[in-house]
């Protein structure tokens, strides 16, 4: 079965630019994850979907983040400025309803200047 | 929130001896625990994972230790071998792992030749 895909891989922006992160789980993979990881660090959960719904979103910046995912299936993760502590990679994963495991995307490098 | 704190942050050990790899955990809630393995630039691959009804589980090379009393986990790799370079992570969960991860800062193993 085909994996988690994220796109873009890579992102160069300037502070106080916007941009926006694509994620397409496994298929009927119910739940979806976004996670940060700063260089040298273990990822960072920023909100978790049920389908179309937030199960947690605690960890969110949402004064610059947002994260929407309408049909309950792609996501889209969106930062609007970027600051410098931005830069890291964002990791989406996905599990399927009831499951453990989570499994993740390739990641989008973002690189703030 | 729960917090997990990973040791060592670096591991060298000689090709063909074993490494260990310890975690604790603060929130007594936590009832699973993952074990993943993030080679450079690649996405984090799941290796292992225990639940807290279990104390030891075992896959071929690899071991995962649980003391839920001290609420410590532990995973032990035996001859190790260099494609076992890379940085492993240690996560817990609430809610059997349908709930998002909280990760350890890593660890880097060097497998020396």
């Amino acid at each position: 079965e085909a994996g988690v895909a994220q796109s873009p891989r890579y992102k160069i922006i300037e502070k106080r630019q916007s941009v926006a992160f694509w994620c397409n789980p496994i298929s009927g993979h119910a739940t979806l994850y976004w996670y940060q990881q700063i260089l040298g660090q273990g990822p960072k959960l920023l909100i978790q979907f049920q389908n179309n719904g937030v199960v947690d979103d605690s960890q969110l910046p949402k004064d610059r983040f947002s994260a929407e995912r309408l049909k309950g299936v792609d996501s889209t993760l969106k930062i609007q400025p970027a600051k410098l502590e931005d830069s890291a990679v964002y990791l989406c994963a996905s599990s399927s309803t009831g499951g453990d495991t989570q499994y993740f995307g390739p990641g989008t490098r973002l690189t703030v200047l | 929130g729960e917090n997990v704190e990973q040791h060592p942050s670096t591991l060298s050990v000689q090709e063909g001896d074993s490494a260990v790899i310890k975690c604790t955990y603060s929130d007594s809630a936590s009832n699973y625990f993952p074990w993943y393995k993030q080679e450079l630039g690649k996405r984090p691959q799941l290796i292992i994972d225990i639940r807290s009804n279990v104390g030891e589980k075992k896959d071929q090379r690899i071991a995962v230790t649980l003391n839920k009393t001290a609420k410590h986990f532990s995973l032990h790799i035996t001859e190790t071998q260099p494609e076992d370079s890379a940085v492993y992570f240690c996560a817990a969960s609430i809610g059997g792992g349908a709930d998002g991860l909280t990760f350890g800062k890593g660890t880097h193993l060097i497998i020396q030749p």
